[in-house]
């Protein structure tokens, strides 16, 4: 089945510690990107590809980072700069085309203990 | 800039009971608009979209159509069920970079 694939679906965080979060997918789209999702603030970008080796931040990039070396992958990389991680974490895909929706993950849930 | 501005929840109602959640956007450009649902610890799944206006999209009863001279995309569906109470996000797309705005989320809860 193609679809989109996040791992861990919990991650706990020791406070200082650099966490990273995976997300595969197989539909073969070009654009990937990450959200962080909190209560009642809906979706933010964090960062976001259109190709590979090439991506952009979004509105809260600071204390994340990302790589994009295939095209199935764009694993985000939360560090200790990043003041309050805990959030629930979604990756998407989608073509480029400005009609198309982004595809979904399951999400992860990122705690800091 | 984009932005999309959906009310704000939670929305309660009782079982087959008649559904609108208001959605209005502001976007440089022509978008595409859609409506995507999320359930408790999951991603969003998308439920319905339209591409161009006067476009009615529809989806496992639910329909939203595209009205550009009111700039809204408001969501309906004509008797509810409990299985319905999940978080509906309203997003937009004008072709650019990154992807897709999203509006904040309404929570919609269903009683028996």
């Amino acid at each position: 089945d193609g679809g989109i694939t996040q791992s861990p679906k919990y991650l706990f965080r020791k406070e200082g510690q650099n966490v990273t979060l995976s997300c595969e997918q197989n539909l073969n789209h070009d654009a990937m990107y990450w959200y962080r999702q909190d209560p009642g603030q809906g979706l933010r970008l964090i960062y976001y590809s259109q190709i590979v080796n090439d991506f952009q931040k979004g509105d809260i990039a600071e204390g994340y980072s990302v790589s994009r070396e295939k095209k199935e992958s764009f694993p985000l990389t939360v560090t200790s700069a990043q003041k309050n991680p805990t959030a629930f974490y979604l990756c998407a895909s989608g073509p480029l085309e400005g009609w198309a929706e982004a595809f979904f993950g399951q999400g992860t849930r990122l705690t800091v203990v | 800039g984009n932005s999309v501005t959906q009310m704000e929840g939670p929305v309660t109602l009782s079982e087959e009971a008649f559904l609108t959640i208001n959605c209005t956007y502001t976007a440089t450009g022509y978008p595409s608009l859609f409506w995507y649902v999320q359930y408790p610890g999951e991603g969003l799944q998308l439920l319905l979209k339209a591409t161009k206006a006067d476009d009615k999209g529809s989806n496992k009863g639910f329909e939203a159509t595209y009205r550009k001279e009111t700039t809204s995309f408001h969501l309906e569906k004509g008797s509810v069920q409990v299985s319905d109470s999940a978080v509906y996000f309203c997003a937009l797309r004008t072709g650019g970079a990154d992807g897709l705005t999203f509006g904040k989320g309404t929570h919609l809860i269903i009683q028996p």
